[in-house]
């Protein structure tokens, strides 16, 4: 059981240029995140899918966007990657009701240069 | 978006020392979960708490809901080595979970 997959671990990107981060459960799990992560500010919600077809904007959208074509992919695109975009970026789902929280990514390393 | 506190945000401590930490929030949450991530990995869950007043126990770690429902405590008992790592409290109001800013945990041997 896998859990929850990122790819890549670790990436650099030259400033404006596009890529994807991609993220796949295998769990049936309804809910998926992303979040990134930086020192001193906890994990901060960039954008959520509550189901295939469903998805809709965090804490920190600006620069990021999403699509959830099956309930198994969730990928994360960076449009025109900026300095302020270099972060720990993690993917986490869950089931719709469940009371246990969110099952993480093992994360992507993203510097902008 | 909502804003948990955390204290401390960092800590040192000598193995075998107990460890405690706290976060707190502006708002009422109804589930309170705490995870620990170890150096370059995800967040992964320790403990869940579902109601106030609630104390709940792993193994070295335990975990209390406050009565207020705006804060949450965990401990650590004889810390030991791979206790290292930062720790997340999170809290779930409505549909959604909300992180604190983590406590980072050094264990010196």
């Amino acid at each position: 059981n896998a859990g929850v997959t990122q790819t890549p671990k670790f990436q650099v990107l030259k400033t404006g240029q596009s890529m994807t981060l991609q993220c796949a459960q295998d769990m049936n799990h309804e809910y998926m995140s992303w979040y990134r992560q930086d020192p001193g500010m906890g994990l901060r919600l960039i954008h959520y899918s509550v189901g295939a077809g469903i998805t809709d904007q965090g804490e920190v959208p600006n620069g990021y966007n999403v699509s959830r074509s099956t309930t198994e992919d969730f990928p994360l695109r960076l449009l025109s990657a900026a300095p302020s975009q270099t972060s720990v970026y993690f993917c986490a789902s869950r089931l719709s009701q469940s009371g246990y929280g969110y099952t993480f990514g093992s994360g992507t390393r993203l510097t902008v240069v | 978006g909502q804003q948990l506190n955390q204290s401390p945000q960092s800590m040192f401590i000598q193995e075998g020392e107990d460890v405690s930490m706290n976060c707190t929030s502006s708002s009422i949450f109804n589930t309170w979960l705490w995870y620990k991530q170890d150096p370059g990995e995800g967040p992964v869950l320790l403990i869940a708490l579902y109601k106030a007043g609630e104390l709940t126990s792993n193994g070295r770690l335990t975990a209390q809901f406050g009565i207020t429902r705006k804060d949450s405590f965990l401990n650590i008992s004889a810390s030991i080595p791979s206790d290292v790592g930062i720790y997340f409290c999170a809290g779930r109001g409505g549909n959604q979970f909300y992180f604190g800013t983590g406590t980072s945990l050094t264990v010196i041997p």
